[in-house]
């Protein structure tokens, strides 16, 4: 199985700051086909479903506001909000698609400081 | 705009079998570009994708739960289901559906249900 592994666990941010989280990947998620890397970053608020935010590494999703960015290759991934909002409070996973079974970081906790 | 929905006991004996099923509504289960998947979160705790099936009843499991798994799928329904042998105290989960891009496609869960609390208990 592919770990993916978050730090921080959690993370304090003031408003209008950024916030970055970085996953790391324990072995290559580069999906050969187009030279891109099989990875998803999803927002889970309290009580609902995750949402996805960003694939193939630093693809947004439609209608995802563009403070939130994804960037990384090979194993070593970071997720960033440019200017963290109060409804940005959620926690965050990365997600690899390369192989199976898909697997999930253990997530990152957002709170405003 | 297509939503899936959950359905199913709350509630499983230790030991039982846990079925669920999941609804599709406002586009058809038989598309070529999705797959349909399975995913749990234990309270409190992180996300474990359980398996997967595509339209044409093909199926990929999540290999510390294939033993006690199937999922299988019914198109005239617009609907597929899970089903997990063999319950313990470790099953219980919110059991979400969702619906996957092809990784071609840029994979990824973009559609989910709202969950659907699984409690094991005697």
């Amino acid at each position: 199985d592919i770990v993916m592994t978050q730090s921080p666990d959690s993370l304090a941010v003031s408003l209008g700051e950024r916030a970055t989280i970085n996953c790391k990947s324990s072995q290559s998620i580069l999906y050969s086909s187009n030279n891109k890397n099989s990875l998803a970053w999803y927002q889970q608020k309290p009580g609902q479903p995750p949402k996805l935010l960003i694939y193939w590494a630093s693809t947004r999703e439609s209608g995802v506001p563009d403070r939130f960015s994804g960037s990384g290759s090979g194993t070593d991934f970071t997720f960033t909000i440019s200017s963290l909002q109060a409804e940005d409070v959620a926690v965050y996973y990365c997600q690899q698609y390369y192989s199976i079974p898909y697997t999930f970081g253990q997530g990152t906790r957002l709170e405003i400081k | 705009q297509m939503q899936l929905q959950e359905s199913g006991p709350g509630l499983v004996k230790p030991s039982e079998t846990l079925s669920l099923t999941c609804t599709v509504s406002g586009g058809s289960i038989s598309s070529s570009s999705y797959y349909w998947d399975w995913i749990r979160q234990p309270p409190g705790k992180g996300l474990e994708w359980i398996g997967s099936i595509y339209y044409s009843g093909n199926t990929w499991y999540n290999p510390s739960l294939k033993s006690r798994l199937t999922i299988s799928v019914d198109t005239s329904k617009n609907q597929f289901s899970l089903k997990l042998n063999s319950v313990t105290a470790a099953d219980a989960a919110l059991y979400y559906c969702a619906r996957r891009r092809s990784t071609s496609s840029g994979g990824g869960w973009e559609v989910w249900g709202q969950g659907n609390l699984v409690t094991v208990s005697s």
